[in-house]
């Protein structure tokens, strides 16, 4: 069964702001993973973040996570045409598998 | 290194046939597993595996036969194809510890059962 769930399920925002992507769980995880996956391509990693972590940077990308309230934040900043995608969050619960949400889709006009 | 590759990229089939995904990886990756994607659903996990010899079942592996005999090679087997098999499938691989550098996915194979 779906262990993340994201919010909103679209965004669409022009270029130069910032993007943010929320997503909910359920159980305990390791780790919680984002990834990006433009139309008809396969999903590309793009952050993790351990469960004794609370903030992580990468690029214009950060990535927060609570885990007392099981929710995950992605912030994108200075959004440029080119992050228009879907975006997944996905949780390693130590099964040896990830378990993905239904993803947000992000539309970033010039 | 050509990461996860996955053949067919397209395929059509008619009802009750049977056929088989290929995916491949060449990173030396413990984990292999299998995703569908449909619309609106997200990816549900079909099977997987740990290793070579070990395999289980994920979310919706109803229709759906693995096996793993090589750590590069983890084959998606549909059995007797129904159209509610029509989707999108997608191979995935990491290392042990998916802390190392998440997983790897194929660029996809879409499936139409007609």
């Amino acid at each position: 069964s779906q262990q993340g769930e994201e919010d909103p399920q679209a965004l669409s925002i022009q270029e130069g702001e910032n993007a943010t992507m929320n997503c909910s769980y359920k159980t305990s995880i390791n780790n919680l993973q984002w990834y990006r996956q433009n139309s008809g391509r396969g999903l590309v990693h793009l952050i993790l973040i351990r469960s004794n972590e609370r903030e992580k940077h990468s690029g214009r990308l950060r990535v927060t996570l609570d885990t007392s309230k099981k929710s995950s934040s992605l912030l994108i900043t200075a959004s440029r045409a080119a992050d228009t995608a879907s975006y997944f969050c996905a949780t390693d619960e130590g099964y040896s598998t990830l378990t993905f949400g239904k993803g947000t889709m992000l539309l970033v006009s010039p | 290194n050509a990461g996860v590759t996955q053949t067919p990229k397209f395929q059509v089939l008619k009802t009750g046939q049977s056929m088989t995904l290929q995916c491949a990886q060449d990173m030396n990756h413990e984990y292999m597993s299998w995703y569908r994607q449909d619309p609106g659903m997200g990816l549900r996990l079909i099977h997987y595996s740990v290793g070579a010899g070990i395999t289980d079942q994920g979310e919706v592996p109803n229709g759906y036969n693995v096996s793993r005999s090589t750590t590069e090679d983890f084959p998606l087997r549909l059995l007797s194809a129904a159209p509610s098999q029509t989707s999108v499938y997608f191979c995935a691989s990491s290392y042990k510890s998916s802390h190392r550098d998440g997983y790897t996915f194929g660029s996809g194979t879409r499936l139409t059962v007609v």
